[in-house]
């Protein structure tokens, strides 16, 4: 298995402008998590989907956030519009069914985005 | 609440030294114990974890944990550390509010000299 696939691995960009990460779950993962790592706040989770409907989004820092999983092999975070504050390695990870948080997180190598 | 406390933020050991790397967590019940490790440039990797049974787990690379309910505390362990252990290490608990959720600690460096 290929594992959790993210895309771009590295991003640089002007403020102001439209950031767009993706994220391949493990074929077969029915939860979806993506997190923000700083060095200020760790690792802080921004949103989490399961079966593709979202459940909690309550970590997404502000409307300029936005997620979506239009089906079980995709989904995407987008960022609009940037800000330098923005800047931070951000992690997709997926889970198996069944048994709840019993279950593993399986995390992607992670976007590296810098917001100039 | 729920949280997860990894008191140590930088940890240095030499190379073939003996590690522990504490967690302590706040939990209602049974909580399910991760430790998940991340090298530099990299995702996170599981290590090892507990769901129930035996309070002493073994995972990948020569690690270990040990659950102590009376403490509160999940503490990782290895015996000879090498090089290559270099990293940040994560312990996290769930489940949260009956979700698939997990709450990480902030995280222990460890530099390993050698």
């Amino acid at each position: 298995d290929a594992g959790v696939i993210q895309s771009p691995r590295h991003e640089v960009t002007e403020m102001g402008q439209e950031v767009t990460l993706r994220c391949k779950p493990i074929s077969g993962h029915n939860s979806l998590f993506w997190y923000r790592q700083t060095m200020m706040r760790g690792l802080e989770l921004l949103i989490y989907f399961n079966n593709n409907v979202p459940i909690d989004d309550s970590g997404m820092p502000e409307d300029r956030f936005s997620a979506k999983m239009p089906n079980a092999s995709f989904s995407t975070l987008k960022i609009q519009p940037s800000e330098p504050r923005d800047s931070a390695v951000y992690f997709c990870a997926s889970s198996p069914v069944g048994a709840g948080a019993r279950n593993e997180q399986f995390f992607g190598p992670g976007t590296r985005l810098t917001v100039l | 609440a729920q949280s997860v406390t990894q008191p140590d933020i930088h940890i240095t050991v030499s190379e073939g030294a003996s590690l522990e790397l504490r967690c302590n967590y706040s939990y209602g019940a049974t909580p399910y114990l991760f430790w998940y490790v991340q090298s530099p440039g990299q995702g996170l990797q599981l290590l090892l974890k507990y769901f129930s049974g035996d309070t002493l787990v073994q995972g990948i690379k020569g690690f270990e944990a040990e659950f102590k309910r009376s403490q509160s505390s999940f503490n990782l362990r290895k015996p000879s550390v090498h090089w290559s252990d270099a990293a940040e290490y994560f312990c996290a608990v769930g489940p949260i509010d009956n979700t698939d959720k997990l709450i990480f600690g902030t995280g222990t460096r460890l530099q390993v000299f050698p």
